[in-house]
């Protein structure tokens, strides 16, 4: 069965502070690891994707490592803020299964205090 | 911000009743999918479609049925509800083909059977 392991269920830092989430799979057909951030009373909303040729993607203060290998990857929030406090979401989908379904971790809710 | 729409926001019904709820979605998307999720919780795929006329049955077995016979409308029917269907009912649409699949999601329907 397809799965997606996300760690740590919840996360509290304080603001400047780097928390960081980790995903790891089982599936090797997985090619596309996307992040999604979701408010309360909101839909999730797709922050931040890798593909598996890539190690890092960064996008402002937002970074995905990747390590094939490993079979792992993960987010990291540079210079934490309030604001960032959510739940967030890994998932995984095999692009060549042509479905394009995603599989999602189970989230990681995170605060920040100020 | 992804121009997908559900209705209602909020339902609470009593047992035994037929529900419908609405999604939309205005951005021409031939997938749409439906997810069930406990607030905070992970999401579970209950039903998905890759176009008009097009209903597949996700990884979460759900009692739901759904209808897809206008590309950017995907309405999703309890025939009788049950406490047991209490839960977060998002919908989500993307585009076929590119190799990569984000997903856009609404702001979920909160569901809350008597």
């Amino acid at each position: 069965q397809q799965q997606v392991k996300q760690s740590p269920q919840s996360l509290i830092v304080q603001k400047g502070g780097i928390p960081i989430i980790n995903c790891a799979y089982e599936n090797t057909a997985f090619d596309y690891f996307p992040w999604y951030q979701q408010f309360p009373g909101k839909g999730p909303a797709l922050l931040i994707a890798i593909r598996p040729d890539v190690s890092e993607k960064k996008e402002g203060r937002f970074t995905i490592s990747f390590n094939k290998s490993a079979k792992q990857f993960s987010l990291h929030i540079m210079d934490s803020q309030p604001g960032d406090s959510a739940t967030y979401f890994c998932a995984a989908s095999n692009s060549g299964a042509g479905s394009y379904q995603l599989t999602f971790g189970k989230g990681t809710k995170l605060s920040v205090i100020p | 911000e992804a121009d997908i729409y559900q209705t209602p926001r909020y339902l609470v019904i009593g047992t035994g009743k037929k529900i419908t709820l609405e999604c939309s979605q205005t951005m021409g998307h031939d997938k749409m999918y439906w997810y069930q999720q406990d607030p905070g919780m992970e999401l579970h795929l209950i039903h998905y479609s890759y176009g008009v006329n097009s209903t597949e049955k996700g990884d979460l077995s759900s009692e739901s049925t759904v209808s897809r016979i206008r590309t950017e409308h995907f309405p999703l029917t309890l025939e009788s509800a049950r406490p047991s269907h209490t839960s977060q009912y998002l919908c989500a649409s993307s585009k076929a083909g590119g190799g990569q699949e984000t997903q856009y999601f609404g702001p979920g329907t909160r569901l809350l059977v008597l």
